[in-house]
C-alpha cells in the first residue's frame, strides 16, 4: 500500500520559515519514473503546484515562488522535505504532498490528507 | 505557465443526471490532462490521468475525453458521493497548472 504523511507546524509567525516532511511509503523515490510534489490550497481557492523533486534528483519549483522554495530528500528515510522562508499571512493554505508518475502521465496518483498552515502573529 | 480554463465554475444537478465537465489549455499539451475529485477535509483523488485513462478503482461512470487543448470529464449518472469539486490539471509541462475547479452541488 503506498501513503504520504505530511507534518509540520500547524502555525507559523509572519516572516518565519516553514519547514514541511512529507513522510511516504511502499514505493522509492530511486525508481525511475517516480517523483514527489508539494501543491498548497489556500482557504476556498484551487490547488496550487509549488514543487517537485524527481527520482534523479532535479528539482523544479514555481516560478513564482521559486525564491522562497527548496525541495530536499532523505532517501534512508522515506522522507521528502519542503522549505518555504518569508512566511506570509496569504501563505495560509493546505499543504499537500502527493506522488508523480509516469505510468500515469504524470499525475498525482496517491495524496496525502494535508496539513493546514496558519501564518499569524 | 501554461493556462487552464475550467468551466463551468459551479454546476446544480440531481442524482442521475449525466454531467460534463471541461477544461480548456492556453497550449497543446497531447494528452497530458488529468481529472481530481475532492471533497472537504480529504486528500484530492485521481480519477482521470492522460485525458482518457481511468485511475484503478475508480468507477466506470466517470470518463474523460479530449486530446490538444480541449478537454472533457463526464459523469454518465451521478451518485450521491459524486458530490464534490472537480479540478483539471496540465502535467505536460511543469510547473503543473490546476483549473480553478467545478464545484458539484446537488439540485
Amino acid at each position: 500500500q503506498i501513503t504520504l504523511k505530511e507534518s509540520g507546524p500547524t502555525l507559523v509567525k509572519p516572516t518565519q520559515t516553514l519547514t514541511l516532511t512529507c513522510t511516504f511509503s511502499g514505493f522509492s523515490l530511486s525508481t525511475s519514473g517516480v517523483s514527489v510534489g508539494w501543491i498548497r490550497q489556500p482557504p476556498g481557492e484551487a490547488l496550487e503546484w509549488l514543487a517537485l523533486l524527481y527520482w534523479d534528483d532535479e528539482r523544479r519549483y514555481s516560478p513564482t515562488l521559486k525564491n522562497r522554495l527548496t525541495i530536499t530528500k532523505d532517501t534512508s528515510k522515506n522522507q521528502v522535505v519542503l522549505t518555504m522562508t518569508n512566511m506570509d499571512p496569504v501563505d495560509t493554505a493546505t499543504y499537500y504532498c502527493a506522488r508523480k508518475s509516469m505510468v500515469t502521465k504524470n499525475a498525482f496518483d496517491i495524496w496525502g490528507q494535508g496539513t493546514m498552515v496558519t501564518v499569524s502573529s | 505557465d501554461i493556462q487552464m480554463t475550467q468551466s463551468p465554475s459551479s454546476l446544480s444537478a440531481s442524482v442521475g443526471d449525466r454531467v460534463t465537465i471541461t477544461c480548456r489549455t492556453s497550449q497543446t499539451i497531447s494528452s497530458y490532462l488529468n481529472w481530481y475529485q475532492h471533497k472537504p477535509g480529504k486528500a484530492p483523488k485521481l480519477l482521470i490521468y492522460g485525458a482518457s485513462s481511468l485511475q484503478s478503482g475508480v468507477p466506470s461512470r466517470f470518463s474523460g475525453s479530449g486530446s490538444g487543448t480541449d478537454f472533457t470529464l463526464t459523469i454518465s449518472s451521478l451518485q450521491p458521493e459524486d458530490f464534490a469539486t472537480y479540478y483539471c490539471q496540465q502535467s505536460y509541462s511543469t510547473p503543473d497548472t490546476f483549473g480553478l475547479g467545478t464545484k458539484l452541488e446537488i439540485k
